[in-house]
Protein backbone atom coordinates (compact mmCIF):
# COMPACT_ATOMS: atom_id res chain seq x y z
CA UNK A 1 0.00 0.00 0.00
CA UNK A 2 1.51 2.98 -1.54
CA UNK A 3 -0.61 5.05 0.92
CA UNK A 4 -2.07 7.12 -2.35
CA UNK A 5 -5.24 6.77 -2.42
CA UNK A 6 -7.82 6.82 -5.59
CA UNK A 7 -11.39 6.56 -6.25
CA UNK A 8 -13.85 5.10 -7.79
CA UNK A 9 -11.94 1.99 -8.37
CA UNK A 10 -14.16 1.60 -11.62
CA UNK A 11 -16.23 3.72 -13.93
CA UNK A 12 -18.54 2.78 -16.66
CA UNK A 13 -19.69 5.81 -18.48
CA UNK A 14 -20.73 6.96 -21.96
CA UNK A 15 -19.99 8.88 -24.75
CA UNK A 16 -20.05 12.20 -24.36
CA UNK A 17 -20.51 12.28 -20.64
CA UNK A 18 -17.92 13.79 -17.99
CA UNK A 19 -16.82 12.37 -15.08
CA UNK A 20 -14.31 12.83 -12.24
CA UNK A 21 -11.66 10.88 -10.70
CA UNK A 22 -10.05 11.77 -7.17
CA UNK A 23 -6.48 11.41 -5.62
CA UNK A 24 -5.65 11.84 -2.15
CA UNK A 25 -1.74 11.82 -1.82
CA UNK A 26 0.19 10.20 0.72
CA UNK A 27 0.22 12.14 3.74
CA UNK A 28 3.18 14.99 3.77
CA UNK A 29 3.26 14.78 -0.16
CA UNK A 30 2.51 18.09 -1.97
CA UNK A 31 3.21 16.92 -5.37
CA UNK A 32 0.15 15.01 -7.49
CA UNK A 33 0.69 13.13 -11.30
CA UNK A 34 -1.82 11.75 -13.08
CA UNK A 35 -1.25 9.38 -16.08
CA UNK A 36 -3.11 7.60 -18.19
CA UNK A 37 -2.12 3.96 -19.13
CA UNK A 38 -4.10 2.08 -22.30
CA UNK A 39 -2.80 -0.81 -23.94
CA UNK A 40 -1.93 1.64 -27.56
CA UNK A 41 -0.63 4.50 -25.76
CA UNK A 42 1.10 2.83 -22.82
CA UNK A 43 1.93 4.78 -19.41
CA UNK A 44 1.37 8.26 -20.42
CA UNK A 45 1.93 11.56 -18.35
CA UNK A 46 -0.87 13.88 -17.69
CA UNK A 47 -0.50 16.76 -15.69
CA UNK A 48 1.70 17.64 -12.34
CA UNK A 49 0.58 19.93 -9.47
CA UNK A 50 2.84 20.89 -6.87
CA UNK A 51 0.69 23.04 -3.42
CA UNK A 52 -2.25 23.70 -5.47
CA UNK A 53 -0.30 25.17 -9.02
CA UNK A 54 0.39 23.41 -12.12
CA UNK A 55 3.86 22.66 -12.47
CA UNK A 56 4.23 20.50 -15.41
CA UNK A 57 1.99 19.33 -18.67
CA UNK A 58 2.24 16.02 -20.38
CA UNK A 59 -0.14 15.27 -23.11
CA UNK A 60 -3.25 15.84 -21.85
CA UNK A 61 -6.30 16.58 -24.01
CA UNK A 62 -8.23 20.18 -24.02
CA UNK A 63 -11.36 17.85 -22.88
CA UNK A 64 -9.37 16.66 -19.71
CA UNK A 65 -8.62 18.80 -16.94
CA UNK A 66 -7.22 18.77 -12.99
CA UNK A 67 -6.77 20.41 -10.38
CA UNK A 68 -5.25 20.61 -6.86
CA UNK A 69 -7.01 21.85 -3.67
CA UNK A 70 -5.97 23.66 -0.39
CA UNK A 71 -6.37 19.65 1.72
CA UNK A 72 -3.84 18.80 -1.35
CA UNK A 73 -5.81 15.82 -2.83
CA UNK A 74 -6.74 16.42 -6.43
CA UNK A 75 -9.22 15.95 -9.14
CA UNK A 76 -9.19 14.74 -12.70
CA UNK A 77 -12.03 16.05 -14.58
CA UNK A 78 -12.63 14.16 -18.49
CA UNK A 79 -15.30 15.38 -20.76
CA UNK A 80 -16.99 14.82 -23.86
CA UNK A 81 -15.71 11.69 -23.50
CA UNK A 82 -14.72 9.12 -26.34
CA UNK A 83 -14.57 5.56 -26.67
CA UNK A 84 -10.45 6.00 -26.74
CA UNK A 85 -10.83 7.58 -23.43
CA UNK A 86 -10.71 4.50 -21.35
CA UNK A 87 -8.30 3.70 -19.75
CA UNK A 88 -6.48 3.29 -16.76
CA UNK A 89 -5.93 6.87 -14.72
CA UNK A 90 -3.00 6.48 -11.75
CA UNK A 91 -2.57 9.63 -9.72
CA UNK A 92 1.28 9.49 -8.17
CA UNK A 93 2.47 11.62 -5.44
CA UNK A 94 6.01 12.93 -4.17
CA UNK A 95 7.10 15.00 -1.04
CA UNK A 96 8.88 17.43 -3.08
CA UNK A 97 8.19 19.97 -6.30
CA UNK A 98 10.81 18.42 -8.04
CA UNK A 99 11.04 14.83 -6.30
CA UNK A 100 11.25 12.10 -8.79
CA UNK A 101 10.70 9.60 -6.82
CA UNK A 102 7.00 9.40 -7.12
CA UNK A 103 4.23 6.97 -4.96
CA UNK A 104 1.60 5.31 -7.29
CA UNK A 105 -2.48 4.98 -6.50
CA UNK A 106 -4.07 1.59 -7.58
CA UNK A 107 -5.36 3.98 -10.29
CA UNK A 108 -9.04 4.29 -11.58
CA UNK A 109 -10.30 2.01 -14.84
CA UNK A 110 -12.52 3.72 -16.59
CA UNK A 111 -14.81 2.36 -19.29
CA UNK A 112 -16.29 4.42 -21.71
CA UNK A 113 -19.09 2.57 -23.77
CA UNK B 1 13.55 14.59 -26.05
CA UNK B 2 13.95 12.15 -23.75
CA UNK B 3 12.85 8.29 -24.15
CA UNK B 4 13.03 5.00 -22.87
CA UNK B 5 13.13 1.66 -25.00
CA UNK B 6 12.41 -1.66 -23.27
CA UNK B 7 13.35 -4.18 -26.48
CA UNK B 8 12.08 -7.31 -24.63
CA UNK B 9 8.13 -7.17 -24.96
CA UNK B 10 7.12 -10.37 -23.16
CA UNK B 11 10.03 -13.08 -21.18
CA UNK B 12 9.77 -16.10 -19.68
CA UNK B 13 11.72 -18.06 -17.20
CA UNK B 14 12.05 -20.70 -14.87
CA UNK B 15 11.67 -19.72 -11.27
CA UNK B 16 15.12 -20.16 -9.38
CA UNK B 17 17.08 -19.19 -12.65
CA UNK B 18 18.79 -15.68 -13.16
CA UNK B 19 16.73 -12.85 -14.81
CA UNK B 20 17.88 -9.74 -17.10
CA UNK B 21 15.25 -6.59 -18.09
CA UNK B 22 17.00 -4.54 -20.48
CA UNK B 23 16.32 -0.61 -20.70
CA UNK B 24 17.90 2.24 -22.92
CA UNK B 25 17.07 5.78 -22.62
CA UNK B 26 18.02 8.83 -24.31
CA UNK B 27 18.52 12.21 -22.24
CA UNK B 28 20.92 15.14 -22.88
CA UNK B 29 22.01 15.14 -19.35
CA UNK B 30 22.59 13.07 -16.18
CA UNK B 31 19.39 10.73 -16.32
CA UNK B 32 17.47 10.27 -13.10
CA UNK B 33 16.16 6.39 -13.83
CA UNK B 34 13.38 4.35 -12.32
CA UNK B 35 12.24 1.04 -12.80
CA UNK B 36 8.97 0.26 -11.55
CA UNK B 37 6.51 -2.90 -11.16
CA UNK B 38 3.05 -3.62 -11.88
CA UNK B 39 1.06 -6.41 -10.53
CA UNK B 40 -2.25 -7.37 -12.52
CA UNK B 41 -4.81 -4.57 -11.39
CA UNK B 42 -2.43 -2.97 -9.49
CA UNK B 43 -0.81 0.34 -9.47
CA UNK B 44 3.00 1.24 -10.15
CA UNK B 45 5.57 0.03 -7.13
CA UNK B 46 9.27 1.72 -7.03
CA UNK B 47 12.05 -1.13 -7.33
CA UNK B 48 14.47 0.93 -7.49
CA UNK B 49 16.32 4.42 -8.34
CA UNK B 50 19.38 5.97 -9.60
CA UNK B 51 20.39 9.55 -8.79
CA UNK B 52 23.91 9.71 -9.09
CA UNK B 53 26.85 7.84 -7.32
CA UNK B 54 27.43 3.94 -7.20
CA UNK B 55 26.26 3.15 -10.77
CA UNK B 56 24.80 -0.17 -8.95
CA UNK B 57 21.51 0.17 -7.71
CA UNK B 58 19.94 -2.33 -4.87
CA UNK B 59 16.59 -1.83 -4.70
CA UNK B 60 13.55 -4.15 -2.44
CA UNK B 61 12.73 -7.66 -3.50
CA UNK B 62 16.64 -8.60 -4.24
CA UNK B 63 16.24 -6.72 -7.36
CA UNK B 64 19.32 -4.87 -8.73
CA UNK B 65 20.17 -2.70 -11.94
CA UNK B 66 23.25 -1.14 -13.16
CA UNK B 67 23.58 2.12 -14.59
CA UNK B 68 25.93 2.22 -17.75
CA UNK B 69 25.89 6.13 -19.49
CA UNK B 70 28.42 4.80 -22.46
CA UNK B 71 25.62 2.11 -23.26
CA UNK B 72 22.79 4.47 -22.06
CA UNK B 73 21.60 1.57 -20.54
CA UNK B 74 20.03 0.92 -17.37
CA UNK B 75 19.33 -2.90 -16.98
CA UNK B 76 17.95 -4.66 -14.22
CA UNK B 77 18.60 -8.20 -12.39
CA UNK B 78 17.48 -10.48 -10.08
CA UNK B 79 19.72 -13.52 -9.69
CA UNK B 80 16.85 -16.21 -8.43
CA UNK B 81 13.36 -15.36 -9.78
CA UNK B 82 10.92 -16.25 -7.64
CA UNK B 83 7.02 -17.51 -9.01
CA UNK B 84 5.51 -14.16 -7.02
CA UNK B 85 8.13 -11.59 -9.89
CA UNK B 86 5.50 -12.02 -12.14
CA UNK B 87 4.08 -8.78 -13.43
CA UNK B 88 4.89 -5.99 -15.58
CA UNK B 89 8.18 -3.99 -15.76
CA UNK B 90 8.79 -0.77 -16.35
CA UNK B 91 11.66 1.37 -16.76
CA UNK B 92 11.58 5.25 -16.63
CA UNK B 93 13.84 8.29 -16.99
CA UNK B 94 12.40 11.56 -14.60
CA UNK B 95 13.25 14.78 -16.15
CA UNK B 96 15.63 17.21 -15.08
CA UNK B 97 15.10 20.00 -12.41
CA UNK B 98 12.62 21.82 -14.19
CA UNK B 99 10.13 19.21 -15.48
CA UNK B 100 10.41 16.59 -12.97
CA UNK B 101 6.99 15.66 -13.75
CA UNK B 102 7.44 15.22 -17.11
CA UNK B 103 8.73 11.43 -16.68
CA UNK B 104 8.75 9.35 -19.71
CA UNK B 105 8.22 5.48 -19.18
CA UNK B 106 8.68 2.10 -21.59
CA UNK B 107 6.48 0.06 -22.65
CA UNK B 108 7.20 -2.32 -20.00
CA UNK B 109 8.42 -6.43 -20.23
CA UNK B 110 5.88 -9.04 -18.71
CA UNK B 111 7.67 -11.29 -16.75
CA UNK B 112 6.17 -15.06 -16.72
CA UNK B 113 8.02 -17.83 -14.38
CA UNK B 114 7.19 -21.13 -15.06
CA UNK B 115 7.11 -23.34 -12.54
Amino acid sequence: DSGVTQTPKHLITATGQRVTLRCSPRSGDLSVYWYQQSLDQGLQFLIQYYNGEERAKGNILERFSAQQFPDLHSELNLSSLELGDSALYFCASSVEELDNEQFFGPGTRLTVL
Amino acid sequence: AQSVTQPDIHITVSEGASLELRCNYSYGATPYLFWYVQSPGQGLQLLLKYFSGDTLVQGIKGFEAEFKRSQSSFNLRKPSVHWSDAAEYFCAVGGSRTNAGKSTFGDGTTLTVKP
